[in-house]
Formats: structure tokens, C-alpha cells, sequence
């Protein structure tokens, strides 16, 4: 298995344009995740989905922040308009909707707004 | 409010010796334990776990201790290697959050020559 695959790995873009960040999950995975990593909070967790509905999305800053999964094997995150504070590592993960198992992260973007 | 806490940004270790990194958590509601290590410009990787139901879990180099009266887990890396040198992320979940995990804020682990 490739693992969970993340594109773009680089964005620059300038404040106020749209981003959309892409996440393909492990193939039989049902749970997903976004995360977003900075120095001083390290990983927070943005927004969950099981069996691809939203569970939890309290850790969404704010609502220029939105997050689709319209299938199994794809979801994407969105900034619109994006702020020099969006800039950022994001990580998307995925793993099975059990307990006790651990998720597995792909490669992340990193997003830089000027 | 950062359930998931990493006290110490950054720790260097000669090469061979012990390293210990440290983690508390304020949610008597987590029960599972994770430690992920983190290359630059890489996802972070799982390297070990425990339930709350043991107090330590091995596996090669690595360990991992915990002591649910404090609140507090420990990763342990006996011999410490230069290739261990990453930042090292604590993890946890709980009870009703499925597979959700709460991470702490990462502590940067050098091991030198």
C-alpha cells in the first residue's frame, strides 16, 4: 500500500485566495483525519470523520475552514480566504475506526500564505 | 487547554546513553497511549503504545512507562542512537473518542557523536 498520499507537498499562495488541500486515505481505512502542526501547539487535530461523516470538527479555527469526504478514498480541506496565520504544516491521517490502533500520516502540506 | 502535555522542547543525548522523554495528560478519560516520531519534511510515524490496563510496554529499544496515578508517561531509548534523533510526539485517546487522538506539542531529540 502507498500509505496516505497528500498533495500538494508545497503551496504558496497569497492572502485572500482559496486553497483546497487533497488526502487520499490507506485503502480500507475508515477513519480520517486533519491535523495541523505549528511550533507552539505542535499537532492539533482539526476535523475527524468515521465512515466518511464528520465526527468531530470543534478543532476547525474558524469557519473559512471547511472540510469535505465525499468517498472512501478522498477528502479535501479548504481555506477560503486564507490568512498569513493559516501557514502551517497539515497532515491528513487515517486509521481503522477501532480502539486502541494507531493512525497513519502521509507526508503533509505546507502551506504558506504571504 | 492542552490535555496532552510535552514539557520539554528539546533533549540531547550522547550517543549509546539512555534517553527518557517525558509526557503528562490532564483527561482521566484517556486509556491509550501512542508515542510517534517525527523526520523533517515526513508524517509522523507510530513507534509504540499502551493501555492504561499496563504499566509498561517494550519493544526492542524502546519502552514506554506509565503511571495513571500521575498522569504521566515516559518513552525510554536504551541504547540511544544517532538515526533516534527526530522529534518525538505523545499521543493519547480515550473512552467514546474512537480512534481520535490528542497530541502533545513534541519534544526534539538530538543524539550526538
Amino acid at each position: 500500500d502507498a500509505g496516505v498520499i497528500q498533495s500538494p507537498r508545497h503551496e504558496v499562495t497569497e492572502m485572500g485566495q482559496e486553497v483546497t488541500l487533497r488526502c487520499k486515505p490507506i485503502s480500507g481505512h475508515n477513519s480520517l483525519f486533519w491535523y495541523r502542526q505549528t511550533m507552539m501547539r505542535g499537532l492539533e487535530l482539526l476535523i475527524y470523520f468515521n465512515n466518511n461523516v464528520p465526527i468531530d470538527d470543534s478543532g476547525m479555527p474558524e469557519d473559512r475552514f471547511s472540510a469535505k469526504m465525499p468517498n472512501a478514498s478522498f477528502s479535501t480541506l479548504k481555506i477560503q480566504p486564507s490568512e498569513p496565520r493559516d501557514s502551517a504544516v497539515y497532515f491528513c491521517a487515517s486509521s481503522l475506526a477501532n480502539r486502541d490502533t494507531e493512525a497513519f500520516f502521509g507526508q503533509g502540506t505546507r502551506l504558506t500564505v504571504v | 487547554d492542552q490535555q496532552v502535555k510535552q514539557n520539554s522542547p528539546s533533549l540531547s543525548v550522547q550517543e549509546g546513553r539512555i534517553s527518557i522523554l517525558n509526557c503528562d495528560y490532564t483527561n482521566s478519560m484517556f486509556d491509550y497511549f501512542l508515542w510517534y516520531k517525527k523526520y523533517p519534511a515526513e508524517g509522523p510515524t507510530f513507534l509504540i503504545s499502551i493501555s492504561s490496563i499496563k504499566d509498561k510496554n517494550e519493544d526492542g529499544r524502546f519502552t514506554v512507562f506509565l503511571n495513571k496515578s500521575a498522569k504521566h508517561l515516559s518513552l525510554h531509548i536504551v541504547p540511544s542512537q544517532p538515526g533516534d534523533s527526530a522529534v518525538y510526539f505523545c499521543a493519547a485517546s480515550g473512552a467514546g473518542t474512537a480512534s481520535k487522538l490528542t497530541f502533545g506539542t513534541g519534544t526534539r531529540l538530538q543524539v550526538t557523536l
